[in-house]
């Protein structure tokens, strides 16, 4: 596609319950990055796949977080026993290669937790 | 207390003025990027800087990363109000993955 892609664009959730957000990232970018944006803070890095294998993974918060890019375009990620504090913006972002040529990101994924 | 620190942190100048953002990191960067970011959208890349004292203009914005390679400058020339938003730098911590560890964000009001 022309852009990277997230759907839902927002999403409101009850407390405990499990969500899936999906990213689409441009056609033939082999790096995909997770990011997690809070209310006026800049994006934490989540997660990095490069193809389908998660190359860094080392700022999922918990065990509850997952993700997956099972034929290395299409992303999910996943958040189990969804709590308040997961309230954010999830954003992904996709490059040819490690950012060497910068990022172009979504428009993220708005997680409310009630 | 954040690894890259924007200042400031909001900032609201008349249309028409310049102004200058600046993003300070405690580490050397391998790579600076500036991004805009619009209430409710994603981040547009500006630009991104590698060598110490490389500049790199972009219509009236022009970012600039200091010898050391620890600071980052953002300047824009005779705002105008579609310079609003919010301004972004991330910094690659040569970690090979390219992963960015971001600022805060500066917030930047034009008033007509």
């Amino acid at each position: 596609g022309a852009g990277v892609s997230q759907t839902p664009s927002n999403k409101v959730t009850e407390k405990g319950k499990y969500v899936e957000l999906r990213c689409d990232p441009i056609s033939g970018h082999t790096a995909l990055y997770w990011y997690r944006q809070s209310l006026g803070q800049g994006p934490e890095f989540l997660i990095y796949f490069q193809g389908t294998g998660a190359a860094d993974d080392s700022g999922l918060p918990n065990d509850r977080f997952f993700a997956v890019r099972p034929e290395g375009s299409v992303s999910t990620l996943k958040i189990q026993r969804t709590e308040r504090g997961d309230s954010a913006v999830y954003l992904c972002a996709s490059s040819f290669t490690g950012g060497d040529y910068g990022y172009t990101f979504g428009s993220g994924t708005r997680l409310t937790v009630v | 207390s954040q690894e890259l620190e924007q200042s400031p942190q909001s900032l609201i100048v008349q249309e028409g003025k310049n102004l200058t953002i600046n993003c300070t990191s405690s580490k050397t960067l391998y790579g600076l990027y500036w991004y805009k970011q619009k209430y409710g959208e994603g981040l547009i890349f500006l630009m991104m800087l590698q060598k110490g004292g490389e500049e790199k203009s972009h219509e009236k914005i022009t970012a600039k990363l200091d010898e050391k390679k620890q600071q980052s400058s953002l300047h824009i020339t005779a705002s105008q109000p579609s310079h609003a938003g919010i301004y972004l730098c991330g910094a690659d911590r040569g970690s090979n993955t390219g992963k960015l560890i971001f600022g805060q964000g500066t917030t930047l009001q034009v008033k007509p």
